[in-house]
């Protein structure tokens, strides 16, 4: 079947404006993930959901970062008045069921630059 | 805080010869440690756990509480081989999935 999917897969925005980049899990997948990555760095936990419940959202750097899943499915990653130090991969992943150790399914990431 | 350090952020090797790539971690709980790696323009993907006690691709990783290792090896390195890998733990002591990653060590391996 269908892979995680993210769009876009590219984002170039000017500083202060707004993004959303959106995430589409596997289907039936209960818990959802968003990570960031800076260059030459892992990737860095920002939040996660089990259905539409956001179960920790201790990562999301600041005010400005935002997350929902409404419907437990597709999750919307919202970045307002972005600046240069938001520039990244983002990427997103989903797993089968609430627990630990559970695969996480990757998707191929929202490279966004910020100029 | 948990921690999971990778010393090496670039690991070249000659095709056959052997490999480690060395992977510490810190915690606060009983960890589970994972592999994933990420090929030339794939997503990322989980490669192996250590609970599985498995060997994929010819690969080999052994949890060592002692000295807090989790070390990636194989006898013989393959072309195919290269790519990014990140070491990453699971608390699970904690609700959820969430990973922590190194910093990732890039294999790249020569004919």
């Amino acid at each position: 079947g269908a892979g995680v999917s993210q769009s876009p897969r590219y984002k170039v925005t000017k500083r202060g404006q707004d993004v959303a980049l959106r995430c589409d899990p596997i289907s039936g997948h209960v818990s959802l993930y968003w990570y960031r990555q800076a260059l030459g760095q892992g990737p860095e936990f920002l939040t996660y959901f089990n259905y539409e419940a956001q179960q920790d959202k201790s990562g999301l750097p600041n005010d400005r970062f935002s997350a929902e899943r409404p419907e437990g499915s597709i999750s919307t990653l919202t970045i307002q008045r972005t600046e240069q130090r938001d520039s990244a991969m983002y990427r997103c992943a989903s797993s089968t069921k609430v627990g630990r150790g559970n695969e996480q399914y990757f998707g191929p990431g929202t490279r966004l630059t910020v100029t | 805080a948990q921690r999971v350090t990778q010393p090496e952020k670039l690991l070249s090797v000659f095709k056959g010869a052997p490999v480690e790539l060395k992977c510490n971690y810190s915690y606060s709980g009983s960890p589970e440690l994972f592999w994933y790696v990420q090929y030339s323009r794939q997503r990322l993907q989980l490669l192996l756990r250590h609970i599985s006690r498995e060997s994929i691709k010819g690969f080999t990783a052994d949890l060592n509480k002692g000295e807090t290792s989790f070390h990636l090896k194989k006898p013989f390195a393959q072309e195919e081989d290269s790519a990014m890998y990140y070491c990453a733990l699971i608390n699970r002591g904690n609700q959820g999935g969430k990973l922590i990653f190194g910093q990732g060590t890039e294999l790249s391996v020569k004919p």
